[in-house]
């Protein structure tokens, strides 16, 4: 099946640990992203790639990181930077300024 | 700079009801998209319309129409004869370009049997 993966859906972390949330879609989408929700509010954009070894920041990079090594894959990696990362994680792929089509999402919880 | 209101935050209805979801819009481009996604409870978008600046129509597909006036910045969404399956969180969302889209922060929709 055609679609965008993410993994874990569940995430716990120590405080001043790096975690890795998973990314994965085989759309054939060029443009991939990472948005964070907090309860009650919309998505606020981390980070965004258009194409391969190239990603620019979002409203909200600070404390996060990601690669894009491969056109399937876009991780991103909560650094122990990230102050309050407790969150509802989505990734989303496109074509090239099109509509994005979003993952189910990880939920990361700092303890 | 790009901005979407979504001034209601909770809507409550009986099932059967009609309810409209508000979106209002703030753009300098021409060219721009809108779009809806539904929220339900398991927490992946899913995506309901994309209306480009150049297409006021307005739209239906089965229970659900779209109402676009660019006169009044709003892109306002209708549910007819609601059923328990509508409740979600849903969101209005603004592109301008690549990478640049921007949510409301979205209105919860609970339609009670």
């Amino acid at each position: 099946d055609g679609g965008i993966t993410q993994s874990p859906k569940y995430l716990f972390r120590k405080e001043g640990q790096n975690v890795t949330l998973s990314c994965e879609q085989n759309l054939n989408h060029d443009a991939m992203y990472w948005y964070r929700q907090d309860p009650g509010q919309g998505l606020r954009l981390i980070y965004y790639s258009q194409i391969v070894n190239d990603f620019q920041k979002g409203d909200i990079a600070e404390g996060y990181s990601v690669s894009r090594e491969k056109k399937e894959s876009f991780p991103l990696t909560v650094t122990s930077a990230q102050k309050n990362p407790t969150a509802f994680y989505l990734c989303a792929s496109s074509p090239i300024s099109d509509t994005q089509y979003f993952g189910p999402g990880t939920r990361l919880t700092v303890l | 700079a790009q901005k979407v209101t979504q001034a209601q935050t909770e809507i409550s209805v009986v099932e059967k009801e009609d309810v409209t979801l508000d979106c209002v819009y703030e753009t300098r481009d021409t060219t721009y998209y809108l779009f809806w996604y539904k929220q339900p409870p398991s927490g992946e978008l899913v995506f309901l319309i994309r209306r480009n600046s150049f297409d006021e129509q307005n739209e239906i597909s089965g229970r659900y129409s779209w109402n676009f006036q660019k006169s009044t910045s709003s892109f306002n969404f209708t549910i007819t004869a609601s059923q328990v399956v509508d409740s979600a969180v849903y969101f209005c969302a603004l592109s301008e370009g690549l990478g640049d889209m921007r949510f409301g922060a979205g209105t919860r929709l609970t339609v009670k049997p």
